[in-house]
């Protein structure tokens, strides 16, 4: 099976703007998280989307938004850009199975740099 | 006190030698542990899972987990230059979404 692929890996915005990240999950997965890396902070959870509806969000500002669409594959959105949101973000996959718990599998990574 | 404490390092070894990654957590809810391994510039990739307590092998990687003090460990026997990277432990309690530690970085020089 493939795995997880996020595009693109790497970008480089400005300030205020907005960008879109793209993901597409492990064939079968109906799960997709995405987290945000720093070294700060580490591993910080965004939110969950599970057959094209969000079933679980972290404490991110509304900034951070995002989308599953009916083939599992999600987009996450980050509008007016900040200079602290610099991060790798990370998307995961997993088969969403309830009442257990779903490991997750996850892709290489965005690496979002703004100047 | 977060959920899940792991110390960042970094942890230093010689090839070969036997290393103990450890992590502590305060939620008894925790059910399901995982540990992951990340290199440089890639996204975590999952190495063991474990249920409740006790040990899991995995060739060179035994997971442990005592719930009784709330303290899970990776051991990796043998270890290489190629184990050179960032450990994660994760864990949660049934629900869909883990709460993970900070990472340990692991350097193993030759």
């Amino acid at each position: 099976k493939a795995g997880v692929t996020q595009t693109p890996r790497y970008l480089i915005k400005t300030r205020g703007q907005q960008v879109t990240l793209s993901c597409s999950p492990i064939s079968g997965h109906r799960s997709v998280s995405w987290y945000q890396q720093t070294p700060g902070q580490g591993l910080q959870f965004l939110f969950e989307y599970f057959s094209e509806t969000q079933r679980n969000k972290g404490n991110f500002p509304g900034r951070f938004s995002g989308r599953q669409f009916s083939n599992s594959r999600s987009e996450m959105n980050v509008s007016t850009l900040e200079l602290g949101d610099s991060a790798l973000y990370l998307c995961a996959s997993s088969p969403g199975t309830v009442g257990e718990a779903d490991t997750q599998y996850f892709g290489p990574g965005t690496r979002l740099t703004v100047l | 006190q977060k959920e899940v404490e792991q110390d960042p390092g970094p942890l230093s070894v010689p090839e070969g030698a036997i290393v103990s990654l450890n992590c502590t957590y305060s939620n008894s809810a925790f059910q399901y542990f995982m540990w992951y391994r990340q290199y440089s510039r890639k996204g975590p990739e999952l190495l063991m899972y474990t249920y409740s307590s006790g040990n899991k092998e995995d060739g060179r990687f035994t997971a442990q987990v005592d719930k009784s003090s709330k303290y899970i460990s990776l051991f990796i026997r043998d270890s290489q230059p190629s184990d050179s990277a960032t450990y994660l432990c994760a864990m949660n309690a049934g629900s869909y979404i883990p709460t993970f530690g900070r990472g340990t970085s692991l350097i193993v020089h030759p």
